[in-house]
Order: structure tokens, then sequence, then C-alpha cells
């Protein structure tokens, strides 16, 4: 059973315009969420997190807003530039601290010029 | 900046061969992993090591092994490739309980 959630396959989004990757969660020991961004033929790289203490991460022009009551976490790039286009990865960790990950499966951003 | 280098960016093997990707990391982390990405599958744990010579499965290691004799290297091992294994292999690192450093992945395809 996927314990982390990205719904939405990809997502298309004008250059400028704002975009909104959506991840929702089902195990509530989750304590800690984080956001990797994947160009083709590369790892992963961290983008972003956030604590469960907290409800909204600023950095630069991503935020990622979290809303425990709903499971729901989201990530906000504004603007949205071309060198954006990626695979976004949502992530979750376990309250035991040394557990691996669990990562969703992914939601492909195209922004357009 | 953490290093992770994984030995091979492109490989090419025969069903039935015993395959060994590799993985080392430049910053004393205790845990590494690695993962496989499939399209519309995401990333799937295959095993992880808190420490040397510790191992402990992920939620698919069937047809895989590892070895950790190393702090610093993390092997994967398939023991006879087959074709359904055909995938980016991507190993990480971490110090703690923080988030993951990944190295560039290895495209493997079993022909």
């Amino acid at each position: 059973d996927q314990q982390v959630k990205q719904n939405s396959p990809s997502l298309s989004v004008q250059e400028g315009r704002i975009s909104i990757l959506n991840c929702d969660y089902t195990n509530s020991m989750f304590d800690y969420f984080l956001w990797y961004k994947k160009y083709p033929a590369e790892g992963p790289t961290f983008l972003i997190s956030i604590s469960s203490i907290k409800d909204k991460n600023e950095d630069g022009r991503f935020t990622v807003f979290l809303n425990k009551s709903a499971k729901h976490l989201s990530l906000h790039i504004v603007p949205s530039q071309p060198g954006d286009s990626a695979v976004y990865f949502c992530a979750a960790r376990g309250n035991s601290g040394n557990t691996p990950l669990v990562f969703g499966k992914g939601t492909r951003l195209s922004v357009i010029a | 900046d953490v290093k992770v280098t994984q030995s091979s960016r492109y490989l090419v093997k025969r069903t039935g061969e015993k395959v060994f990707l590799e993985c080392v990391q430049d910053m004393d982390h205790e845990n590494m992993f690695w993962y496989r990405q499939d399209p519309g599958l995401g990333l799937r744990l295959i095993y992880f090591s808190y420490d040397v010579k510790m191992k402990e499965k992920g939620d698919i290691p069937e047809g895989y092994s590892v070895s950790r004799e190393k702090k610093e290297r993390f092997s994967l091992i398939l023991e006879s490739a087959s074709t359904n294994q055909t995938s980016m292999y991507l190993c990480a690192s971490r110090k703690g309980p923080y988030g993951y450093t990944f190295g560039s992945g290895t495209r493997l395809t079993v022909v």
C-alpha cells in the first residue's frame, strides 16, 4: 500500500506562472518531508524540506506547505522557469530517525516557454 | 559537498550474468541505500545498510544481494541478471536521520 502518493503523473505550466505539485501521505508517524528534483540520466537532488512542527518553509522560488490534519503537502514554484522541467519526488521519513525515506511515484513538470 | 559515486553510468549485460554495481561515498555516512527507478513506479527501495557489514531488505530485494565491507562502499549484486531488472539504479547515502545524497545513477540494460 502506498504511503506517499503523488496523484498527478504530469503537469504542464507556462513560464512565469506558478507550479503546484501535490503529495498526500497516509502514515501519521511521518515527521519530516522532503522534495527531490530529478533530471533524466541524473540522480535526484534535494530541493526543500519541512518538519512536521511547521506548516510552511520557503527557499527562494520554492515553498513547501504542510497540512498535517489533511496529511497533505504541496510544493509551489513561483515563477516557474524552463529549467524547472524535471520529475519531482515527494519523500517522507518516519519518526524513528534512521528509517529509509518513503518516496512517491513522482510528478513530471514541464514548464513551457 | 558529499559525493556519492556510482562506478558506471551505463551498463549492458546478458541474461544470467552476475552483475556488480558499485557505490562509494566520501563523507563517512553511516547509512547507504540502493533504489531502482522505473517509469510510473517511482523509487523503490532494494536494500539498505546502517553500518559496515549490516544490511536490511527493502521493498523489492528478490534477485538482489548487497555487500558492505567498508563504510564508504556499498555494492549491489544481481545474482543472475534478468530482463526485468533493466532499470535505473540509484545509490544514496545519509548521515543519521537527514535527507539523502544520491549518486548519478546507473542505467542497466539486460539483454
